[in-house]
C-alpha cells in the first residue's frame, strides 16, 4: 500500500497567521491518465470529513480561497494563508491513484 | 442538495454480523462510484470498500476481504455494507461517501461497536 506521511502531527497557529501542512507519498501519485489524485480533507471536531482540495490544487465549491494546495509526484502541501477560528480541526491528505486509497495520519490544527 | 444518510450501526458481539445502509439523495446515484470509509475511535481514516456505478466492480481493503460485502440498489438510491465475522478491530464510525479517488460528499457516519 502507498504510505502517506504528514507533518507536522500538531500545528498550533496564531489567528491571522499562515499555516502549512506537508504530505509525502511512498510512490508517485501520477496516474496513467496523467492526473494526480491527491486530495485534502478537513475534519472539524465532531463532524464528518469535508473535501477541500482535489487533484492537488483544485478547490472544492464553497472552500475559502485562503486554502490552497500544491505539489507534484510524491511531495504535496496544503497552505492556509490566514488561519481563522473555524479552521480548527484535523487535516488529512489522501491518495486515490493506487488501490487501496490511503490517508495520511492527520495534522491537528489548533489556535495558540 | 446532496445527502448521504447511514444507518444500521450498533453493538454486536465478536463473530457477529451487521448490515449498514446508506440512503442517497440530491444527485443521480447511479452515475457515481460509491465508497465506505471507517474511522476507529480517536484514530485516522481507513478506506474499506468501493463499488462501481452498475455494481460490476467492487474493491476491498485486505483487512475486510472475505468478511465484508459492498452492494448497491440503484432503484432505491441505496448503498450497503454487509459485515460478517466482525472483530474488535472493526469498531469504528463507518462513513458512506460519494466517489472513489477523492470522495466529495460524506454522510454523518454510523457507529459500529464490536464487543462482548
Amino acid at each position: 500500500d502507498v504510505v502517506m506521511t504528514q507533518s507536522p502531527l500538531s500545528l498550533p497557529v496564531t489567528l491571522g497567521q499562515p499555516a502549512s501542512i506537508s504530505c509525502r507519498s511512498s510512490q508517485s501519485l501520477v496516474y496513467s491518465d496523467g492526473n494526480t489524485y491527491l486530495n485534502w480533507f478537513q475534519q472539524r471536531p465532531g463532524q464528518s470529513p469535508r473535501r477541500l482540495i482535489y487533484k492537488v490544487s483544485n478547490r472544492d465549491s464553497g472552500v475559502p480561497d485562503r486554502f490552497s494546495g500544491s505539489g507534484s509526484g510524491t511531495d504535496f502541501t496544503l497552505k492556509i494563508s490566514r488561519v481563522e477560528a473555524e479552521d480548527v480541526g484535523v487535516y488529512y491528505c489522501m491518495q486515490g491513484t493506487h488501490w487501496p486509497p490511503t490517508f495520511g495520519g492527520g495534522t491537528k490544527v489548533e489556535i495558540k | 442538495e446532496v445527502q448521504l444518510v447511514e444507518s444500521g450501526g450498533g453493538l454486536v458481539q465478536p463473530g457477529g454480523s451487521l448490515r449498514l445502509s446508506c440512503a442517497a439523495s440530491g444527485f443521480t446515484f447511479s452515475s457515481y462510484w460509491m465508497s465506505w470509509v471507517r474511522q476507529a475511535p480517536g484514530k485516522g481514516l481507513e478506506w474499506v470498500a468501493n463499488i462501481k456505478q452498475d455494481g460490476s466492480e467492487k474493491y476491498y481493503v485486505d483487512s475486510v476481504k472475505g468478511r465484508f460485502t459492498i452492494s448497491r440498489d440503484n432503484a432505491k438510491n441505496s448503498l450497503y455494507l454487509q459485515m460478517n465475522s466482525l472483530r474488535a478491530e472493526d469498531t469504528a464510525v463507518y462513513y458512506c461517501a460519494r466517489g472513489s479517488e477523492g470522495p466529495d460528499y460524506w454522510g454523518q457516519g454510523t457507529l459500529v461497536t464490536v464487543s462482548s
